[in-house]
């Protein structure tokens, strides 16, 4: 596609149930990064992928999130059992390379746990 | 921590030149100096980045000080459509720092 692609926009759920969002990055893209955001605040690393190389998990917050990225393309952010605190937006970012290049963002799903 | 400083907001009249500041007094000698924006709703938007020289592209101007301490964004001619939170970040995507640390930015404002 054109440009990084999340879904859902918005995802509202019940405390305690789990949740999944995707991220398709831009083809060719080969290192993919997710981030969280909460009102007013600035972006909050979670995790990164790159090519078929280990993913830094250092910025999951907990043993309640996970991520995966098949076939080296599409990614799903899972958080089991959620939490009030986890509602924020949840932005996805692509890049062709991790050296120096611009990352392109997704528009981001937004998340609210009730 | 971030490694840079913004201050919090600033207005700009529409038309006019927008000069963002940004402090970076702990920059390393391998660290890019980046730019995006992020308009509400919307993902964060790239703007531009450097490392010694002042860089020019359609979007914008970013000038680093000759000690690399502290930058300006230039938006040369601003439109309502530049009213947006902008981010000012230090990187150099080499080892783990490509988790780009983010602060709170800058909410620039362009007033009609």
């Amino acid at each position: 596609g054109a440009g990084v692609s999340q879904s859902p926009s918005n995802k509202v759920t019940e405390k305690g149930k789990d949740v999944e969002l995707r991220c398709d990055p831009i083809s060719g893209h080969t290192a993919l990064y997710w981030y969280r955001q909460s009102l007013g605040q600035g972006l909050e690393f979670l995790i990164y992928f790159q090519g078929n190389s280990a993913p830094d998990k250092s910025g999951l917050p907990s043993d309640r999130f996970s991520a995966e990225r098949t076939g080296g393309s599409v990614s799903t952010l899972t958080i089991q059992r959620t939490q009030q605190e986890d509602s924020a937006v949840y932005l996805c970012a692509s890049s062709s390379q991790g050296s120096n290049t611009e990352a392109f963002f997704g528009q981001g799903t937004r998340l609210t746990v009730v | 921590d971030a490694k840079t400083t913004q201050p919090p907001s600033m207005d700009c009249a529409e038309g006019r030149a927008a000069n963002l500041p940004c402090n970076h007094s702990t920059i390393s000698g391998n660290e890019y100096v980046y730019w995006y924006r992020q308009i509400h709703s919307q993902g964060p938007q790239y703007i531009i980045h450097g490392l010694k020289n002042n860089e020019t592209n359609e979007m914008a101007s970013l000038i680093i000080t000759e000690d690399r301490k502290s930058s300006t964004l230039i938006l040369p001619h601003a439109t309502l459509r530049d009213t947006a939170v902008y981010y000012c970040i230090v990187s150099d995507f080499m080892d783990s720092n490509y988790q780009l640390i983010w602060g709170a930015g800058t909410k620039l404002i362009i007033k009609p």
